[in-house]
C-alpha cells in the first residue's frame, strides 16, 4: 500500500483564488511528520510547510496552510490567493517515527498546479 | 552558507561507465540522503546516512554505493551505469534531532545511453 497518496495528478486555479491540494497518508506509527514541497519548472525542491502528528493546531506559513485531519489521515495543502508563480509540482511527504533510521522521507507522486491569469 | 551543493548539474554516461555524483553541505547537518526522481514516481530514497561513518540503504539502493567519511560530504557512486538509472538525483540534508526539514540540493540530471 502506498504510504502517501496524492489523487490529483493536475489542478487548475484562477489567479487570486484559493486551491486545495489533497494528500492522504498511511502509517501505524503514532509519531510522524508531514511535509509539503514545491518543485517549480526549474527543478529545485522548496520546503513549504510542516505538520507534526502531535501538533494541536494546523500549520500555517504565509499563504500556505495545512488542513490536518488526523482521524482521516489527511494533510491537505491550502494555498490562498494563488499567484502565477505558484504554478509548479507539489509533493506531499511523510517522515515516520523518531530518531535513528527514521529520518527517511516518503513522497507522494505529486500534483501539478497550474495558475491561470 | 551555500546550503546543499551538488555537482555536476548534468551528466551523460554510456552503459557500463562508472561515476560519482558529489554532494556537500555546510550546515553541519548529521543526516544526509540521496533520492532519485523519475516521471510519475515522485522521489524515492536510494541511500542515507545519519552521521559520518554510518550509511544505510533506502528504497532503491541497487546499483549505487555511498560513503560518509566526513559530516560535510556524501558522494553517490554509480558502479556500472544502466539506462534504468537515467533520472534526476537529489541530495538532501537535515539535523538529526526531531522532525527537522530536509534541505535539498539543486539536483543532477543524469542520462545513461
Amino acid at each position: 500500500a502506498q504510504k502517501i497518496t496524492q489523487t490529483q495528478p493536475g489542478m487548475f486555479v484562477q489567479e487570486k483564488e484559493a486551491v486545495t491540494l489533497d494528500c492522504t497518508y498511511d502509517t501505524s506509527d503514532p509519531s510522524y511528520g508531514l511535509f509539503w514541497y514545491k518543485q517549480p519548472s526549474s527543478g529545485e525542491m522548496i520546503f513549504l510547510i510542516y505538520q507534526g502528528s502531535y501538533d494541536q493546531q494546523n500549520a500555517t506559513e504565509g499563504r500556505y496552510s495545512l488542513n490536518f485531519q488526523k482521524a482521516r489521515k489527511s494533510a491537505n495543502l491550502v494555498i490562498s490567493a494563488s499567484q502565477l508563480g505558484d504554478s509548479a509540482m507539489y509533493f506531499c511527504a511523510m517522515r515516520e517515527g523518531e530518531g535513528g533510521s527514521n529520518y527517511k522521507l516518503t513522497f507522494g507522486k505529486g500534483t501539478l498546479l497550474t495558475v491561470n491569469p | 552558507n551555500a546550503g546543499v551543493t551538488q555537482t555536476p548539474k548534468f551528466q551523460v554516461l554510456k552503459t557500463g561507465q562508472s561515476m560519482t555524483l558529489q554532494c556537500a553541505q555546510d550546515m553541519n547537518h548529521e543526516y544526509m540522503s540521496w533520492y532519485r526522481q523519475d516521471p510519475g514516481m515522485g522521489l524515492r530514497l536510494i541511500h542515507y546516512s545519519v552521521g559520518a561513518g554510518i550509511t544505510d540503504q533506502g528504497e532503491v539502493p541497487n546499483g549505487y554505493n555511498v560513503s560518509r567519511s566526513t559530516t560535510e560530504d556524501f558522494p553517490l557512486r554509480l558502479l556500472s551505469a544502466a539506462p534504468s538509472q537515467t533520472s534526476v538525483y537529489f541530495c538532501a540534508s537535515s539535523y538529526e534531532q526531531g522532525f527537522d526539514t530536509q534541505y535539498f540540493g539543486p539536483g543532477t540530471r543524469l542520462t545513461v545511453l
